[in-house]
C-alpha cells in the first residue's frame, strides 16, 4: 500500500482563489513528520510547511497552512489568496519515527498546480 | 545563511561511464539524504549519511554509492552508468537523524547518454 497518497495529479485554479492539496498517509507509527514541499519547473525542492502527530495545532507559514486531521491520517495543504508564482508541483512527504529516520523522507506522487490568470 | 549546495547543476555523461555528484549541507547539519527523482517514478531514497557513516540505503543497487567528509558533505558515486540513471539527484540536509527540518538542494540533473 501506497504510505503517501496525492489523488489530484493536476489542478486548474484562478488567481486569488484559495486552493487546498490533498494529502493522506499510511503509517503504523506513533511520532511522523508531514511535509510539504513545492517543485518549480528548475526542479528545487523548497520546503513549505510541517507539522509533527503530537502537534496540536494545525501548522501555518504566511499564505500556507496544514490541515492536518490525524484520525483520518490526512495532511492537506492550504494555499490563500494564490499567486500565478504558485504554479508548481507540490509533494507530501512522511518521515516515520521508528526507524530514526533511517529512510528519509517517503513522497507522494505529487500534484501539478497551475494558477491561471 | 546559506542553504544546501549542490554541483553540478548538469552532467551529462556516457553509457558505462561514472558519475561524482557533491553536495553541501546547511552548516550545523549533520544528515545528509540523496534522493532519486527519475521520469515517472517519482522521488525516491537512495542514501542516509549521518556523522560520516553511511546509516542506510535505499533499493539500489551497489554501483550507486557515496561518503561524508568530515565537514559534512557529501559525495554521491554511480558507476558502470546505465541510460536508466538518467534522473534529477536531490540532496537534503537535517540537523541529525529525524529531524523537523529537510532542506533540498538545487540538484543535479544527470543525463546519461
Amino acid at each position: 500500500a501506497q504510505k503517501i497518497t496525492q489523488t489530484q495529479p493536476g489542478m486548474f485554479v484562478q488567481e486569488k482563489e484559495a486552493v487546498t492539496l490533498d494529502c493522506t498517509y499510511d503509517t503504523s507509527d506513533q511520532s511522523y513528520g508531514l511535509f510539504w514541499y513545492k517543485q518549480p519547473s528548475s526542479g528545487e525542492m523548497i520546503f513549505l510547511i510541517y507539522q509533527g502527530s503530537y502537534d496540536e495545532q494545525n501548522a501555518t507559514e504566511g499564505r500556507y497552512s496544514l490541515n492536518f486531521q490525524k484520525a483520518r491520517k490526512s495532511a492537506n495543504l492550504v494555499i490563500s489568496a494564490s499567486q500565478l508564482g504558485d504554479s508548481a508541483m507540490y509533494f507530501c512527504a512522511m518521515r516515520e519515527r521508528s526507524g530514526g529516520g533511517a529512510d528519509g523522507l517517503t513522497f507522494g506522487k505529487g500534484t501539478h498546480l497551475i494558477i491561471q490568470p | 545563511e546559506a542553504g544546501v549546495t549542490q554541483s553540478p547543476t548538469h552532467l551529462i555523461k556516457t553509457r558505462g561511464q561514472q558519475a561524482t555528484l557533491r553536495c553541501s549541507p546547511i552548516s550545523g547539519h549533520t544528515s545528509v539524504y540523496w534522493y532519486q527523482q527519475a521520469l515517472g517514478l517519482g522521488l525516491q531514497f537512495l542514501l542516509w549519511y549521518d556523522e560520516g557513516e553511511e546509516r542506510n540505503r535505499g533499493n539500489f543497487p551497489p554501483r550507486f554509492s557515496g561518503r561524508q567528509f568530515p565537514n559534512y558533505s557529501s559525495e554521491l558515486n554511480v558507476n558502470a552508468l546505465e541510460l536508466e540513471d538518467s534522473a534529477l539527484y536531490l540532496c537534503a540536509s537535517s540537523p541529525g537523524q529525524g529531524g523537523t527540518e529537510a532542506f533540498f538542494g538545487q540538484g543535479t540533473r544527470l543525463t546519461v547518454v
